[in-house]
């Protein structure tokens, strides 16, 4: 299986700041990737996916970039409503598989 | 308006058996790949398996292989996951999950989870 491994796993930060975070694939996995967020108690919600390309009705703020292993989700600039939980997924292959997900938190 | 309701969770011995159902409206379930993802109690995404619309190519993780079943009926618009055997480690709310129909793989809409426990 196709490991993901996000960095940080914990990121503080304040609203208005540029918030980056890391997801890299265990091999090479094209542009088969998508990162969701979730906020405790609920369902993840689908932000992008192919990599960069971003779901429609999510804020233009968020963007996503990377090809191969090494991949990134940028929030440009952090809201209230952005604290969560995010998470890589590849659907290179089966088993699909999520990163470790990566908490922002309030600073 | 896509809602994906889970039912049939709830608390159930080491080795016994539970099936979760998944009711679906607001769109044409039977064109649309469906999975399983679960989430144990504050830990990350774990998807489980996939079913195909049609319901001919199925796909498991290997933690449930031999121990869970997918299925699914489209003419009752319903998901269902038949688990077997069950272990402490299944601990988790179960999702019902919807593919995306542009991009196969991707997660588009959730249902809000049932929850499982597995405990003596």
């Amino acid at each position: 299986a196709i490991r993901m491994t996000q960095s940080p796993s914990l990121l503080s930060a304040s609203t208005g700041d540029r918030v980056t975070i890391t997801c890299r694939a265990s091999q090479g996995i094209s542009s088969y990737l998508a990162w969701y967020q979730q906020k405790p108690g609920k369902a993840p919600k689908l932000l992008i996916y192919a990599a960069s390309t971003l779901q429609s009705g999510v804020p233009s703020r968020f963007s996503g970039s990377g090809s191969g292993t090494d991949f990134t989700l940028t929030i440009s600039c952090l809201q209230s409503e952005d604290f969560a939980t995010y998470y890589c997924q590849q659907y290179y292959s089966y088993p699909r598989t999520f990163g470790q997900g990566t908490k922002v938190e309030i600073k | 308006e896509v809602q994906l309701v889970e039912s049939g969770g709830g608390l159930v011995q080491p080795g016994g058996s539970l099936r979760l159902s998944c009711a679906a409206s607001g769109f044409t379930f039977s064109s649309y790949e469906m999975n399983w993802v679960r989430q144990a109690p504050g830990k990350g995404l774990e998807w489980v398996s996939y079913i195909s619309s049609s319901g001919s190519t199925i796909y498991y993780a290997d933690s449930v292989k031999g121990r869970f079943t997918i299925s699914r009926d489209n003419a009752k618009n319903s998901l269902y996951l038949q688990m077997n055997s069950l272990r402490a480690e299944d601990t988790a709310v179960y999702y019902c999950a919807r593919d995306f129909s542009m991009v196969r793989g991707v997660i588009d809409y959730w249902g809000q989870g049932t929850l499982v426990t597995v405990s003596s």
